[in-house]
């Protein structure tokens, strides 16, 4: 059974900082993984999808890479600003199948 | 185009009453889920459809039961809810499911609360 695992659960950083979330998988055969976005009280919003052949994905000040064999994707968010508080959940998609297992996300605040 | 929509966004409930949950998709999506999120237990799959008039079951289905009679919406029944239903549930849907660019687009959640 794949399990998806998010450190750190909470991160608190001022603003302007780099940061850096982390997300590893037990399960080397996935499909593809995805970095989504939930504002407290809202759902999910998407914001990068890595394909499993691909290395990284880019958007704007949001960078996530893959690293499949070891089971690691990191998010990497530029020049924070109090407007990127919120929980930032990694999911992992399985080869054949059609469904997501979420990692239990980490909630990130941004002071000014 | 509203997205995924869901009715409604909040309800009390006594144990052993039953509810239906609404999602309704304008996106003319084939697949759609439902999920449930708890404090620390994160976002956990109840059912899914890969079309119109099928339903699967995911991680934590007992206790729930699912209708996909048009491909627009997916219903969530509870049949007698229990205090350990109380949670936020959250509906999403997707373009086929097999493609690798395809993502998960959700709905705002339903705050369920079971006394």
């Amino acid at each position: 059974k794949q399990e998806v695992t998010q450190i750190p659960a909470a991160l608190s950083v001022p603003e302007g900082e780099n940061l850096v979330l982390n997300c590893s998988f037990t399960d080397s055969a996935i499909y593809n993984l995805q970095w989504f976005r939930q504002d407290p009280g809202k759902g999910l919003t998407s914001l990068l999808l890595i394909q499993s052949s691909q290395r990284e994905q880019t958007s704007g000040r949001l960078n996530a890479s893959l690293d499949k064999s070891s089971g690691r994707s990191t998010l990497y968010i530029a020049a924070s600003q109090p407007g990127d508080s919120a929980t930032y959940l990694c999911a992992v998609r399985m080869t054949g199948y059609s469904t997501l297992t979420f990692g239990k996300g980490t909630m990130l605040l941004v002071s000014p | 185009n509203a997205g995924v929509t869901q009715t409604p966004k909040f309800r009390v409930l006594k144990t052993g009453q039953s509810m239906t949950l609404l999602c309704a998709q304008d996106m003319n999506h084939e697949y759609m889920y439902w999920y449930r999120q708890d404090p620390g237990m994160g976002l956990r799959l109840i059912h899914y459809s890969v079309g119109e008039g099928t339903t699967a079951k995911g991680e934590v289905p007992d206790g729930y039961n699912v209708s996909r009679l048009k491909k627009q919406n997916f219903l969530l029944g509870l049949e007698s809810a229990a205090p350990s239903q109380t949670s936020v549930y959250f509906c999403a849907s997707s373009p086929m499911g097999g493609a690798r660019e395809d993502t998960q687009y959700f709905g705002p959640g339903t705050r369920l609360t079971v006394l």
